[in-house]
């Protein structure tokens, strides 16, 4: 079946880097895109920026673009969502979801915890 | 970035009431506007793309109107299940703002 799994969760010490992946499976990769979407605790959602499958163009959140990269592995059918100089206010739950056509985001995957602690 | 700006917060309602959540946008973002499902402890699940289309699966008792601007979603007769947190979303050009949230409570 058609789904996203997601790489398992990560402490982190402020200032570092981590690095998530999102490994799809069940559809044709390179036909659509991939969003990374995190989710503090209580909080709402925040949209972190997308990547083409098929060609690797990006479009990242202002507030993000200085410290987020995201890429993909075509040969895995994987995207990976890479963060750095990493705060206390990074600690989210990071979703990655599939962007298909004129749908929106249809397809999650189950979500990684990531929690910055010194 | 687009703002999303979504009303209620948080909305008291009893089973079989007319639930309506509004959305408005920024700037006009023609019909790129979602609506979504979380419950706790779990990804949000699509519900309606494109304003008005009714994602497969998902019940008829929701249904999404709106262009431009101003956007609702309606749930017509809410049922146990719908009890959770909604948000809007545009997805225009690439991007992906969220609303704030509406948590549907029971009353």
């Amino acid at each position: 079946q058609v789904q996203l799994v997601q790489s398992g969760a990560e402490v982190k010490k402020p200032g570092t880097s981590v690095k998530v992946s999102c490994k799809a499976s069940g559809y044709t990769f390179t036909g659509s895109g991939i969003s990374w979407v995190r989710q503090a605790p209580g909080q709402g959602l925040e949209w972190m920026g997308w990547i083409s499958a098929y060609n690797g163009n990006t479009n990242y959140a202002q507030k993000l673009q200085d410290r987020v990269t995201m890429t993909t592995d075509t040969s895995t059918s994987t995207a990976y969502m890479e963060l750095r100089s990493l705060r206390s206010d990074d600690t989210a739950v990071y979703y990655c979801a599939r962007k298909l056509g004129i749908l929106a985001f249809d397809i999650w995957g189950q979500g990684t915890v990531v929690t910055v602690s010194s | 970035d687009i703002q999303m700006t979504q009303s209620p917060s948080t909305l008291s309602a009893s089973v079989g009431d007319r639930v309506t959540i509004t959305c408005r946008a920024g700037q006009s973002i023609g019909n790129w506007l979602a609506w979504y499902q979380q419950k706790t402890g779990k990804a949000p699940n699509l519900l309606i793309y494109k304003a008005s289309t009714l994602q497969s699966g998902v019940p008829s008792r929701f249904s999404g109107s709106g262009s431009g601007t101003e956007f609702t979603l309606t749930i017509s007769s809410l049922q146990p299940d719908d009890f959770a947190t909604y948000y809007c979303q545009e997805y225009s050009s690439y991007s992906g703002t969220f609303g704030q949230g509406t948590k549907v409570e029971i009353k």
